[in-house]
């Protein structure tokens, strides 16, 4: 079965250094989305991605977060100056296009951990 | 009021045990209702996906969804040692395809051989 996958799967990150977590959705899905979980709370929504732009964005997506599909198949969020407050298991999730709901499959995540 | 509440347990019951699991939420626009298993070092898995009111079967596990309630289940029977894991409840708007998930805070469940 297709699945979204995720690297590096634990990243380790000196405070203020910048950071790039990889997603490589499943290939024939159209839209992207970037979620976090903070150890102990809820699952949170970061950002939505779909033609090449951002369709949605939370709270939390300020200026320090960035997303980028550069091939056609990776899809990445950047962190250009972490803080400790930035660790946590980032989940990369995708679904097909097309009419109708579709539910979103996620990878195994990426544990970004600040220094 | 939170947009989704969920008990996070721990919940313990034996092998072959009826578990119910729950969740119940604040905004009425929500239609779509998820439930996600998620294993230690995992990502959520989707077990099961259901629109706006109703059940839904697929072979142990029952989704119940109340909108006059405003609150879903999940049912598993038989359960297995393998069903221990956190159960995430998902759900969203009906905003087109790009569609933000707003989740609960997860049960940890464990199945007791």
């Amino acid at each position: 079965e297709p699945e979204v996958t995720q690297t590096p799967s634990h990243q380790v990150t000196q405070m203020g250094q910048e950071v790039i977590l990889r997603c490589v959705p499943i290939s024939n899905h159209l839209y992207f989305y970037w979620y976090r979980q903070i150890l102990g709370q809820k699952v949170e929504f970061l950002v939505s991605f779909y033609n090449n732009e951002i369709s949605e964005k939370s709270e939390i997506f300020d200026d320090q977060f960035s997303v980028e599909r550069p091939d056609g198949s990776n899809f990445t969020l950047k962190i250009r100056s972490t803080k400790l407050e930035d660790s946590a298991m980032y989940f990369c999730a995708s679904t097909p296009g097309g009419s109708g709901n579709q539910p979103q499959h996620f990878g195994d995540g990426t544990r970004l951990s600040i220094l | 009021q939170k947009e989704v509440e969920q008990d996070p347990g721990p919940l313990s019951v034996p092998e072959g045990a009826i578990v119910s699991l729950n969740c119940t939420y604040s905004n009425s626009a929500f239609q779509y209702f998820m439930w996600y298993r998620q294993y230690s070092r995992k990502g959520p898995e989707l077990l099961m996906y259901t629109y706006s009111s109703g059940n839904k079967e697929d072979g142990r596990f029952t989704a119940q969804v109340d909108k006059s309630s405003k609150y879903i289940s999940l049912f598993i029977r038989d359960s297995q040692p393998s069903d221990s894991a956190t159960y995430l409840c998902a759900m969203s708007t009906n905003a087109g395809n790009n569609r933000k998930l707003i989740w609960g805070l997860g049960t940890s469940l464990a199945v007791n051989p």
